[in-house]
């Protein structure tokens, strides 16, 4: 059965960093890229961003282009998304998501996290 | 960016109705190469993460009942509940994965 769990999550200050980690199993995680989706409080999804299954190529969304990061750890299923200079506006639940194949470009995702909570106050 | 618009926000049906869920992008997401539009189809229940139920605009995930039926191609995609039941009760998304930038329609509430 595949899961994956998130965290890292929490109350973070305007400006802040905030590394978040999502722990895969029950399937072969070096083989699937791996990508990130947010959800504002009562709002929609937002898609963030997603990595290769190698770890290459990622991609990032414009409103978080330049000040999150995206890398993984095939060593220790794992996929993580370093935030800086974080906004109010990035308060969300952030949802680790497992595509459908390899690449970071082109892909659905197949199975969800239950999500973790990031809030960005003063 | 590709936008997605879906239509109506929101949706309330009696139990066995037919619900229909329109999801309209803002440039084609079909392509000819092979054949295939990069269109999937989440439902969202409250508190759970959204779970897939249609991959390339009509191909239904395993263990998703078959009264769940994507359809369209181009720009204009279709989600269609044959016959609502309680458990449908939810929010229903479309992404489009034609791009390297991912994006998601506004979601549609179907309620009883």
């Amino acid at each position: 059965e595949v899961q994956l769990v998130e965290s890292g999550g929490g109350l973070i200050p305007p400006g802040g960093s905030l590394r978040l980690s999502c722990t895969a199993s029950g399937f072969r995680f070096r083989s699937y890229a791996m990508s990130w989706v947010r959800q504002a409080p009562g709002k929609g999804l937002q898609w963030v961003s997603i990595i290769s299954s190698g770890g290459h190529a990622p991609h990032y969304a414009d409103s978080v282009e330049g000040r999150f990061t995206i890398s993984r750890d095939n060593s220790e299923n794992t996929v993580f998304l370093q935030m800086n200079a974080l906004r109010v506006e990035d308060t969300a639940r952030y949802f680790c998501a497992k595509g459908y194949s390899d690449s970071s470009g082109y892909s659905y995702f197949d199975h969800w996290g239950p999500g973790i909570q990031v809030t960005v106050s003063s | 960016d590709i936008v997605l618009t879906q239509s109506p926000d929101s949706l309330a049906l009696s139990l066995g109705e037919r619900a229909t869920i329109n999801c309209k992008s803002s440039q084609s997401i079909f392509y000819s190469l092979n054949n295939k539009n990069y269109l999937a189809w989440y439902q969202q229940k409250p508190g759970q993460p959204p779970k897939l139920l249609i991959s390339w605009a009509s191909t239904r995930e395993s263990g998703v009942p078959d009264r769940f039926t994507g359809s369209g191609s181009g720009t204009d995609f279709t989600l269609t509940i044959s016959s609502l039941q309680a458990e449908d009760v939810a929010v229903y998304y479309c992404q489009q994965y034609s791009s390297l930038l991912s994006t998601f329609g506004q979601g549609t509430r179907v309620e009883i």
